[in-house]
């Protein structure tokens, strides 16, 4: 396997199950991130891990909880779902940044998508 | 929050037309990013700006920086059918050594050969 990885592709559940969105990265890197894509709006960053500890929670909802067991490794636990949480779930890599003013390319896998009934 | 005003949202043009999609914002960012997005795919990096007033190429596409810091645009010439997919532009900014992107609506680009 090469880049990052997610599974599973696609998944529908309903809103009383509990599901884990799984990320790999192939590539060495050290930070890793969840972003939400839904329909007709900007993708949405939802966590940031550096160094598998969490420097970012966008803001978002309990329902959903990340879990970073190594800089490898990125999961989402879903619980108790809504139907607008129905979306395409990105998971991204980079190495992380020790300064400002540069860039780290962010490389993203091709997304879980995410359908609760 | 930070916001990024992307237009247009779609473009239906012709093999072998210039497209050109620009990027507004309100807050000043680090570093300015052009993302495509394939279907099924995630978006790949296609250029990255770091100063402003650059203006950067890659093969068929230009981008440049804003000298304010808060607009970017991106054009590509001659256009080719897998030049069609979904185009992104991203913010850059830095929290706790890790850095965050903000991206933009997309443009999607449809192409009639």
């Amino acid at each position: 396997e090469t880049g990052v990885t997610q599974t599973p592709r696609h998944l529908v559940m309903g809103m009383t199950n509990k599901k884990s969105l799984k990320c790999e990265q192939h590539l060495g890197h050290n930070a890793m991130y969840w972003y939400k894509q839904s329909a007709k709006k900007p993708l949405e960053l939802m966590f940031v891990y550096s160094l598998e500890e969490r420097v970012e929670n966008n803001s978002v909802p309990s329902r959903f909880s990340p879990e970073c067991p190594n800089s490898s490794h990125l999961f989402l636990h879903l619980h108790t779902l809504q139907p607008e949480d129905s979306a395409l779930y990105l998971c991204a890599s980079s190495q992380d940044l020790l300064f400002a003013g540069s860039y780290n390319e962010q490389f993203f896998g091709p997304g879980t998508r995410l359908t609760v009934l | 929050g930070q916001q990024l005003n992307q237009s247009p949202q779609s473009m239906f043009i012709q093999e072998g037309e210039d497209v050109s999609m620009n990027c507004t914002s309100s807050s000043i960012f680090n570093t300015w990013l052009w993302y495509k997005q394939d279907p099924g795919e995630g978006p790949v990096l296609l250029i990255a700006l770091y100063k402003a007033g650059e203006l950067t190429s890659n093969g068929r596409l230009t981008a440049q920086f804003g000298i304010t810091r808060k607009d970017s645009f991106l054009n590509i010439s001659a256009s080719i059918p897998s030049d069609v997919g979904i185009y992104f532009c991203a913010g850059q900014f830095i929290i706790q050594g890790a850095q965050k992107l903000v991206f933009g609506q997309g443009t999607r680009l449809t192409i009639n050969p």
